[in-house]
């Protein structure tokens, strides 16, 4: 099946710094989301992004399908964007979501 | 989520005993899906329909079984639960040529 590898799987931040997360796939995808699993475990979709660039505030998303990776941007972060990040596709051999493990992101205050 | 809501939230129970969680959906999609959440194992699929009586297997399907008697429920069965089945159960939907995957809150199951 394919395999979702996400960097770094831990990172820590200052209030107000900026950070990169990295994803990278190992088969071409049909879909591809970013989620965020906030500290009462509840999924949050922040991006339905299979391919281009997105924003929404201070997260963006970019995936280069024909590269196989996705990065997903979070500026001037903020205390509540502590959680665990995932990124998760689907191939374009099936209609199911397959994980990464994930990053978890701390921000201190 | 609003649209999908799984029940119950929490559950505890002992071990041997049948078990099973609802996923109901208000959004007519046609796909659903059960995951499950393991400490260094991200989430994983159980199981997943594609339609009314149409189901699947995902990568960790030992011990479970799905039944979808309509297109807003899906349900999933723990025959006899065992203590490796202790985890966090997520239902999820999604449509074709949609904007992506929609997931519930979760059930927390616990067994004793």
């Amino acid at each position: 099946g394919i395999q979702v590898e996400q960097s770094p799987p831990d990172l820590i931040l200052q209030e107000g710094a900026n950070s990169t997360l990295r994803c990278n796939f190992s088969d071409s995808v049909n879909n591809l989301q970013w989620f965020h699993q906030n500290p009462w475990g509840q999924l949050i979709n922040l991006f339905y992004i299979p391919s281009g660039t997105k924003q929404n505030g201070r997260l963006s998303a970019t995936t280069v399908a024909t590269e196989r990776y996705s990065l997903l941007y979070i500026s001037s972060s903020q205390t509540t964007d502590s959680g665990v990040y995932f990124c998760a596709v689907e191939p374009g051999s099936a209609r199911q979501l397959t994980f990464g493990s994930g990053t978890q992101l701390t921000v201190l205050p | 989520d609003a649209g999908i809501t799984q029940s119950p939230r929490h559950k505890v129970t002992e071990t041997g005993t049948p078990v099973t969680l609802r996923c109901h959906q208000t959004e007519n999609h046609r796909y659903m899906y059960w995951y499950r959440q393991d400490p260094g194992h991200g989430l994983r699929l159980i199981h997943y329909s594609y339609g009314v009586k149409d189901t699947d297997k995902g990568e960790v399907s030992d011990g479970y079984s799905v039944s979808r008697s309509k297109t807003e429920d899906f349900l999933l069965t723990l025959e006899s639960a065992t203590s490796s089945q202790t985890s966090v159960y997520f239902c999820a939907i999604s449509e074709s040529n949609s904007y992506g995957y929609t997931f519930g809150s979760g059930t927390r199951l616990t067994v004793v």
